[in-house]
């Protein structure tokens, strides 16, 4: 089944403890990309990734890391995670970002808080 | 600025009954318009995507039409189920810098009660 996989589903963490969440997608999609959700608000994008070993900030990169090593990965770190990174994270892949009509595959999100 | 405006912010209505969402976005350049459906805690899942030239795109019970001359889009549900009960949200992509972004709308909660 093609899909995009995140872990964890729920993480509780303390501020400053090294975190980070995984995301796996089968599909050969070249681009991936990190969003966070937070209520009222729209998804924001984090990182994104138009291949391997290509990765560009978005909207709301500070305090985040991201790493493209093999296609399939994109994983998501949080070197040091505060209070108001407490947010719905989800991971999205797609066949390719250059074009207007790529529908986005999404996992199924992680829930993250930090105490 | 590019912005993506939803209303309601919420909406709750009897199953059966037809309800229709609201988007208004100032993208611009315009390349395309989508409309997501996401379960509580769960990733958003494409409904329908509509580009310039389209007006109207059908989709089981929903009917997305959308009109680029003022820069609506409106999303309408049939005979509303309970599983439709979700937040609904409309993304309008667009270019800058020869870059396609997209831009969210922060969503529509629909709760459909028996």
């Amino acid at each position: 089944e093609a899909q995009v996989t995140q872990n964890p589903r729920y993480l509780i963490t303390v501020t400053g403890k090294k975190l980070t969440v995984t995301c796996s997608q089968n599909m050969n999609h070249e681009y991936m990309s990190w969003y966070r959700q937070d209520p009222g608000l729209g998804l924001r994008q984090i990182y994104y990734s138009m291949n391997v070993e290509v990765t560009d900030k978005g909207d709301v990169p500070e305090g985040y890391k991201v790493s493209r090593k093999e296609k399939r990965n994109f994983p998501l770190i949080l070197e040091s995670p505060s209070p108001n990174q407490t947010s719905l994270y989800f991971c999205a892949s797609s066949l390719s970002g250059t074009g207007p009509f790529y529908g986005y595959t999404f996992g199924s999100g992680t829930r993250l808080t930090v105490v | 600025k590019n912005q993506v405006e939803q209303s309601p912010q919420s909406l709750i209505i009897l199953e059966g009954k037809n309800c229709t969402l609201q988007c208004n976005y100032t993208v611009s350049p315009f390349s395309n318009l989508r409309w997501y459906k996401q379960d509580t805690g769960r990733g958003p899942v494409s409904l329908t995507i509509m580009t310039f030239s389209e007006n109207t795109k059908s989709n089981r019970r929903y009917t997305a039409t959308l009109d680029a001359d003022t820069k609506q889009s409106s999303l309408h549900i049939t005979a509303s189920q309970l599983s439709d009960s979700a937040s609904y949200i409309c993304v309008v992509s667009g270019v800058e810098d020869s870059n396609y972004q997209l831009i969210w709308g922060a969503g529509t909660k629909l709760i459909i009660k028996p």
